[in-house]
């Protein structure tokens, strides 16, 4: 079946412009993730969402980021007034359960943004 | 320190060698460990899952855990040049869903 979808895959905003990043998970899934991979680096966490609760949002690094996931489907990074610091790749990645495992998680291609 | 090492190579061989990739961890409430393999400008693909220490083996790929030493390695037999790609491992706490990533490995196969 069809994997993990995101749009934009690429974004170039200026700085002090607001974006907004979404994914499709693959059907079915509860879980869905946020992260960041910054060049070079392994993903970083930024948050979860279990259906439409978001249950982590300890990752996301400042109150410029939000993130929703109304229907419990698909979700919708937002970046407020974006810096240069928030160039980077934005992956989300789902899994079919919630807390009862399993946890594997399947990703998207992410969306590459640089922020200019 | 960070909660998962690994060491980012660039890491050369060639075509057929046995690769070994490893990492280490600190947090002993880690109890499922994955190998995600990441091609330039595309997202991580899932490439072993496994729980509790032991091996698992999937075709060319074994995973092995040691939790009694903190120790995660992917070995690859008869590398190949589609093997050529950045390897993170990576692991949760389980009931706590988010994956805690090491920072890649960069293998290159050579033909």
């Amino acid at each position: 079946g069809a994997g993990v979808s995101q749009s934009p895959r690429y974004k170039v905003a200026k700085r002090g412009q607001d974006v907004a990043l979404r994914c499709d998970p693959i059907s079915g899934h509860v879980s869905l993730f946020w992260y960041q991979q910054a060049l070079g680096q392994g993903p970083e966490f930024l948050t979860y969402f279990q259906n439409e609760a978001q249950l982590d949002k300890s990752g996301l690094p400042s109150d410029r980021f939000f993130a929703e996931r109304p229907e419990g489907s698909v979700s919708t990074l937002k970046i407020q007034r974006t810096q240069q610091e928030d160039s980077a790749v934005y992956l989300c990645a789902s899994s079919r359960s919630g807390t009862s495992g399993p946890y594997e998680q399947y990703f998207g291609p992410g969306t590459r943004l640089t922020v200019t | 320190q960070k909660e998962v090492e690994q060491d980012p190579g660039p890491l050369s061989v060639p075509e057929g060698a046995i690769v070994s990739l490893n990492c280490t961890y600190s947090n002993s409430a880690f109890q499922y460990f994955m190998w995600y393999r990441q091609y330039s400008r595309k997202g991580p693909e899932l490439l072993m899952y496994t729980y509790s220490s032991g091996n698992k083996e999937d075709g060319r790929f074994t995973a092995q855990v040691d939790k009694s030493s903190k120790y995660i390695s992917l070995f690859i037999r008869d590398s190949q040049p589609s093997d050529s790609a950045t390897y993170l491992c990576a692991m949760n706490r389980g009931s706590q869903g988010n994956l805690i990533f090491g920072k890649g490995t960069k293998l290159s196969v050579k033909p």
